[in-house]
């Protein structure tokens, strides 16, 4: 069964306190990795894709690696307007559809 | 600028009334879902269609219903709501090719039975 596991639950960073969010997933083949912020009433934004170990993309402050078993969301002089929950996803062969972890709660405090 | 709309963003209604959630995406994506997220817990699949007249439950068992006549429109019902239904719906498209194109969101519908 598909399944992704998100660490820590939640995170509280100093303003330019640089860190990293955690994604342990397991699925039968994987077709891709997907980073979402969600925003507080509001549907999830979409961040990144990554189909394959070694893999890296960056955006701003932003960039996810990943491995067979892990990915990682790197954080680098975070700002308070980053503050919020980061969703990991991931698309199997045997399925189309995403399987999402439970996310990590991002405060980011000036 | 969302390219994919939810109405109502908010609805407070009394237990066994019927509802309609509406979506719309104006993309022209084939693919559309339903998911449901209660505060702090994952996303979960209850719906989903890959076109016209295409519609499967998900990997969540929901008591709601949904139907796809139009590609841009994508209606979840309830036909009789009750408290345990409270939670954020979000409605979800994607375009038909490429495995790496994320899925666009809406903002949400969160409802709250009484």
């Amino acid at each position: 069964e598909d399944q992704v596991t998100q660490s820590p639950e939640a995170l509280r960073l100093q303003e330019g306190e640089s860190s990293s969010l955690n994604c342990s997933y397991t699925v039968s083949g994987l077709r891709g990795l997907f980073w979402y912020r969600q925003d507080p009433g509001k549907g999830p934004e979409f961040l990144f894709t990554l189909y394959s170990a070694g893999e890296e993309k960056e955006k701003e402050r932003l960039k996810a690696t990943l491995t067979k078993k892990e990915s990682f969301l790197h954080i680098t002089a975070p700002k308070p307007e980053d503050s919020a929950t980061y969703l990991c996803a991931v698309r199997s062969y045997n399925t189309d559809k995403l399987i999402f972890g439970t996310g990590t709660r991002l405060q980011v405090f000036p | 600028e969302a390219d994919i709309y939810q109405t109502p963003r908010y609805l407070v209604i009394g237990t066994g009334k019927k509802i309609t959630l509406e979506c719309s995406q104006t993309m022209g994506h084939d693919k559309m879902y339903w998911y449901q997220q209660d505060p702090g817990m994952e996303l979960h699949l209850i719906h989903y269609s890959y076109g016209v007249n295409s519609t499967e439950k998900g990997d969540l068992s929901s008591e709601s219903t949904v139907s796809r006549i139009r590609t841009e429109h994508f209606p979840l019902t309830l036909e009789s709501a009750r408290p345990s239904h409270t939670s954020q719906y979000l409605c979800a498209s994607s375009p038909n090719y490429g495995v790496g194109y994320g899925y666009t969101f809406g903002s949400g519908t969160r409802l709250t039975v009484v």
